[in-house]
């Protein structure tokens, strides 16, 4: 079954240093989708991206945060400068026809920001 | 997007029914309703989706009452890999993007 994958697994940084989370979407996925989790908190959703661009963010979703999809493939998620509040898992997701069909959620980052 | 409630935990044996009930009593008549879980940190997983027809697939079965102000996901013979949390979620399908997940269900099968 396909996958959404995400690297790495598990990143450790200091407060105020630039991250950047990696995902692989689904290969024939439009829909690109980035969520958290702070430990033992709700999923709380991020952003979506659809067509090279933002399509929808949230209020979590400032300037501190940034997305991409460089190459075709990998869809990235950018913190430029991490505050300890920033840790916390996170998920990204991929769908073929958007949200309304169910999304493909990877395994997760978990970030700890020290 | 409606509220959904769920109770915050339930128990099933191993190779029995598990019926996990959701309240959407403030429902439209546009709204989906949606069925993810959590096993342990993972990512979530989508099970399963409908308007008001009951829905099943290779993992689950959803049913929704005519009034459409509850449903009820089955998971046909449960086994301890089914031991997650469950969200039921309701949205419209074709708006917003995104999912807003609440609290959700502990569903613990036990051996």
């Amino acid at each position: 079954e396909p996958e959404v994958t995400q690297t790495p697994s598990h990143q450790v940084t200091q407060m105020g240093q630039e991250v950047i989370l990696r995902c692989v979407p689904i290969s024939n996925h439009l829909y690109f989708y980035w969520y958290r989790q702070i430990l033992g908190q709700k999923v709380e959703f991020l952003v979506s991206f659809y067509n090279n661009e933002i399509s929808e963010k949230s209020e979590i979703f400032d300037d501190q945060f940034s997305v991409e999809r460089p190459d075709g493939s990998n869809f990235t998620l950018k913190i430029r400068s991490t505050k300890l509040e920033d840790s916390a898992m996170y998920f990204c997701a991929s769908s073929a026809q958007g949200s309304s069909y169910g999304y493909t959620f990877g395994s997760g980052t978990r970030l700890t920001v020290v | 997007d409606a509220k959904t409630t769920q109770p915050p935990s339930m128990d099933c044996a191993e190779g029995r029914a598990a019926n996990l009930p959701c309240n959407h009593s403030t429902i439209s008549g546009n709204e989906y309703v949606y069925w993810y879980r959590q096993i342990h940190s993972q990512g979530p997983q989508y099970i399963i989706h409908g308007l008001k027809n009951n829905e099943t697939n290779e993992m689950a079965s959803l049913i929704i009452t005519e009034d459409r102000k509850s449903s009820t996901l089955i998971l046909p013979h449960a086994t301890l890999r089914d031991t997650a949390v469950y969200y039921c979620i309701v949205r419209v399908q074709g708006g917003s993007e995104k999912l807003v997940f609440g609290k959700g269900m502990k569903l613990t099968v036990n051996p």
